[in-house]
């Protein structure tokens, strides 16, 4: 049973450039939830994406987006990157629902590094 | 808004020794899941335990137990016989119950086991 893989494992950009961060969902999930995690703090919920649309948001800027894939893969893109956009980026998948299966399991996460 | 709070920043326990780590949230809903995820130096999110706010009994998994105390908000985690592949940060989070909605997480504990 694969679980949630993300690509690539870490990244170099400078200021001003743009990226795309990669998620494949653990096998049977249809939902897919993205998470910016600065040094030394918890997770921060950047949005959801289920049935190829944008569920729910956190409070980040419009600089960041996303897309779903029919296959329920998902891209992360930042665009005009900051020297804060510096962080891990976490995938997490789960399935729509009630119950145990609205847990979210965690891919290994992109290393972001923008200088 | 929720709010999740971790108050131990560090903690380090002997191996073989029982450690509770401490986890206290705010929120006005009634239904609730909490969940205390576990992440390694190697950096991917790993679910400990869940526990589900209208279930009286706590949770347990393994070595893993948890005291939820709902009328005082509060979430701890008891790790027995800890091991040395304990040793990692360790984030309390919350997520409303219906909705398939985003974890709002703690700042987490960082705890080492000592050998």
């Amino acid at each position: 049973d694969a679980g949630v893989t993300q690509s690539p494992t870490h990244l170099i950009k400078t200021r001003g450039q743009q990226v795309t961060l990669r998620c494949s969902p653990k096998s049977g999930h249809d939902t897919v939830s993205w998470y910016q995690q600065a040094l030394g703090q918890g997770p921060q919920f950047i949005f959801q994406y289920y049935e190829e649309e944008e569920r729910q948001r956190g409070n980040f800027p419009d600089r960041f987006s996303g897309h779903q894939f029919p296959n329920y893969s998902s891209e992360l893109n930042v665009n005009a990157l900051l020297l804060g956009d510096s962080a891990l980026y976490l995938c997490a998948s789960s399935l729509v629902g009630t119950g145990t299966r609205e847990t979210q399991y965690f891919g290994p996460g992109t290393r972001l590094l923008v200088l | 808004a929720q709010t999740v709070t971790q108050s131990q920043p560090e903690m380090s326990v002997q191996e073989a020794e029982t450690v509770t780590l401490s986890c206290t949230y705010d929120t006005s809903e009634n239904n609730y899941y909490l969940f205390w995820y576990k992440q390694p130096p190697s950096r991917q999110m790993i679910l400990v335990i869940r526990q589900e706010a209208y279930k009286q009994q706590n949770a347990t998994e393994n070595r893993f137990s948890v005291n939820f105390q709902k009328a005082a908000k509060s979430f701890s985690l008891k790790i027995s016989d800890s091991q040395l592949g304990d040793t990692a940060m360790y984030f309390c989070a919350f997520m409303k119950h219906f909705g398939n909605e985003k974890l709002t997480f703690g700042t987490g504990t960082r705890l080492t086991i000592i050998p």
